[in-house]
């Protein structure tokens, strides 16, 4: 499994966007990029993945260069409901559906 | 569907003493999972089951620690004796393969209290 390196925290206001950074530097072709958000007291939940360039949803934003070494988990205009703790998983085919998660990013929206 | 589900929510039992967590994975879906969650070691792969059937079982602490798949919508994980150390919050998740780092579903968790 490919290890991944994040922020442990950060902080941030309402309003504006966030960009949260994840380094994979052994990521292997087959590897997809997936990031979860945990709010306290609850399981973890699917964000948003992706493989390369740039993929978008309701939630987020995941940018990957074309290395693909490292991706970038964008939200904008976060809210105070946007705390929670993000992780970003690396892995696929290779892995056979394990799935590891890493110390996360703790994300802290303030007023 | 109702999603994962977990139970008991919440757990306190003294130390020595057997404690069973149950789940119950999303119908359809062929990977079950269970974690460990504490403060210290964050959120801790114990073992996962593909079509009921243990796949990886490294990550459980002690042979104190057992689980089950006896079919497609039920799991156990049991703790047998329990410790003080073993406190965490325990969640279950289930999964569809598809060949990608794939979405897991989670269940709400059930926190375990040894004392």
């Amino acid at each position: 499994l490919a290890k991944t390196t994040q922020p442990i925290s950060m902080d941030s206001y309402e309003g504006q966007e966030v960009n949260i950074t994840c380094s994979h530097n052994n990521i292997a072709t087959n590897d997809y990029i997936t990031w979860y958000q945990q709010f306290p007291s609850q399981g973890p939940r699917f964000i948003i993945q992706g493989y390369k360039t740039k993929v978008t949803n309701e939630v987020a934003s995941l940018f990957i260069p074309a290395d693909r070494k490292s991706s970038t988990l964008s939200l904008p205009r976060v809210s105070l409901s946007d705390t929670a703790v993000y992780y970003c998983l690396v892995g696929g085919y290779n892995q056979g559906g394990k799935l590891i998660f890493g110390q996360g990013t703790e994300l802290s929206v303030k007023p | 569907d109702a999603g994962v589900i977990q139970s008991p929510r919440h757990e306190v039992t003294e130390m020595g003493q057997e404690v069973t967590l149950r789940c119950k994975p999303i119908s359809g879906h062929d990977y079950l999972f269970w974690y460990r969650q504490t403060m210290m070691r964050g959120l801790e792969l114990l073992i996962y089951f593909n079509n009921n059937v243990p796949i990886d079982d490294s990550g459980m602490p002690e042979d104190r620690f057992s689980a089950k798949m006896p079919n497609a919508s039920f799991s156990t994980l049991k703790i047998q004796p329990s410790e003080p150390r073993d406190s965490a919050v325990y969640f279950c998740a289930s999964s569809s393969w598809t060949g990608r780092n794939t979405e897991a579903f989670f269940g709400q968790g059930t926190r375990l209290t040894v004392v």
